[in-house]
């Protein structure tokens, strides 16, 4: 079974700087797809981006970006110009290719500093 | 544009009862899924459907049934309530379950606050 690990249940960032989340994965499969999920104070899924694992390039977007590194099983998500808005939950998520099952981590908790 | 639909979005009830968690979504997709919420443990599958007329267990599925009423509608029954129920409780969708369904993100609604005395 697929297993998805987030090593950091709390994380503090300054407004405007950068900061990197962390996420492992296990699995056995080549084809696959990771996902960052935001989940804010109103309790809200939102996606924030996504990685297929055929892709060698990180995916991007605007100020969110990821190193997906397939070798080590790991998949990060960096933020950029950090803002206040950007405090939440982020959550770290696995599908196989053709499964409907998305696995989750158990979150890291982001906290940005004025 | 309404997206993903939950109701109710909070809920109390004593132990023994019995409750149904609605989830309508206007997208056309054909996969449905539920999810249940509890501090510390991220979300973990309770059943999915991936087209009408089928459901399959997830992760977590003890305690709960469901209903795939037609292509926009999936119920989420507890029969008879217990206090490790409580949680809170996700509705997400996601397009056309094909091969490739797996690399279409999933949209959730807001979610059910459940909670068992």
């Amino acid at each position: 079974a697929q297993t998805v690990t987030q090593s950091q249940p709390e994380m503090s960032v300054q407004e405007a700087e950068t900061v990197t989340l962390s996420c492992t994965y296990d699995t056995s499969e080549s084809d696959y797809y990771l996902f960052w999920y935001k989940q804010p104070p109103s309790r809200q899924m939102i996606l924030v981006i996504r990685q297929e694992a055929y892709k060698q390039q990180n995916a991007t977007e605007n100020r969110f970006s990821v190193n997906f590194q397939k070798a080590a099983k790991s998949f990060s998500l960096k933020i950029s110009d950090s803002q206040l808005g950007d405090a939440a939950m982020y959550f770290c998520a696995f599908i196989s290719g053709g499964s409907e099952k998305l696995v989750f981590g158990k979150g890291t908790k982001l906290t940005v500093n004025p | 544009n309404a997206g993903v639909t939950q109701t109710p979005k909070f809920q109390v009830l004593k132990t023994g009862q019995s409750m149904t968690l609605q989830c309508a979504q206007d997208m056309n997709h054909n996969s449905m899924y539920w999810y249940r919420q509890d501090p510390g443990m991220g979300l973990r599958l309770i059943y999915y459907s991936a087209s009408e007329g089928t459901t399959d267990k997830g992760e977590v599925p003890n305690g709960y049934n469901v209903s795939r009423l037609n292509k926009r509608e999936f119920s989420l029954r507890l029969e008879s309530a217990a206090p490790s129920q409580t949680s809170v409780y996700f509705c997400a969708s996601s397009k056309p379950g094909t091969h490739q369904a797996s690399n279409q993100p999933q949209h959730f609604g807001d979610g059910t606050r459940l909670s068992i005395l």
